[in-house]
């Protein structure tokens, strides 16, 4: 346990409604990321941050805009939510394991655009 | 193009027996990962391979790296039930290390 959390843990929304997912991380980690999980397409990243109000795109940032004001929350925002964003969204921080550094998850968050 | 492909996508086994799931992936990376998902939970890290010839090992799981070829390997022996789960690789691109891709999963279900 990384000391993520996410929320909300589920959310239903409708097209067109703006939607924002909190990420927050207890332990002052640097790198925090986003993530959508989708059948048959793995995790892919959605925007990532390496610092408080430093962040870039990932793979698949279309509809998606990021903010972190603070070390310890990154927020997801869809501007007006899709049905092909309808997915599981993860949160990462970046963190030291050893000899090396990994990515750890938080539980997801399980969106549903209707 | 940054691709990483895994297979088989589903693999049903039978309790005892073993088998192999593989990564490839397109260009120079700088590690890889294989994590563990489980229905309706977050991702569990298994291994990090960080250089060529790298092996793992954790009960009955087996992970390898070739970095010239471009593979990576999930070796499970005499499987039991209880690894009946998602696994996925996942590479970092020497690139940009922030960039992670991940294979599509494997879905292995172990029967008694």
């Amino acid at each position: 346990d990384a000391g993520i959390t996410q929320s909300p843990r589920h959310k239903v929304t409708e097209t067109g409604t703006p939607v924002t997912l909190r990420c927050h991380q207890t332990e002052n980690h640097r790198y925090m990321y986003w993530y959508r999980q989708d059948p048959g397409h793995g995790l892919r990243l959605i925007h990532y941050s390496y610092g408080v109000k430093d962040t870039d795109k990932g793979e698949v940032s279309d509809g998606y805009s990021v903010s972190r004001s603070k070390t310890e929350d990154f927020l997801l925002t869809l501007e007006s939510a899709t049905s092909s964003q309808t997915s599981v969204y993860f949160c990462a921080i970046t963190g030291s394991s050893g000899d090396h550094n990994e990515q750890f998850f938080g539980p997801g968050t399980r969106l549903t655009v209707l | 193009e940054l691709k990483v492909e895994q297979n088989p996508l589903f693999l049903s086994m039978q309790e005892g027996k073993n088998y192999t799931i593989y990564c490839n992936y397109s260009t120079t990376s700088d590690r890889l990962y294989w994590y563990r998902q489980d229905p309706g939970k977050s991702l569990e890290s298994l291994f990090v391979l960080l250089s060529n010839g790298a092996v793992k090992q954790e009960g009955r799981l087996m992970a390898s790296l070739d970095t010239k070829a471009r593979l990576s390997t999930l070796h499970i022996t005499a499987a039991v039930h209880d690894l009946s789960a998602t696994y996925f690789c996942a590479v970092v691109f020497s690139y940009n290390n922030n960039d992670m891709r991940f294979g599509a999963g494997t879905r292995l279900t172990v029967k008694p």
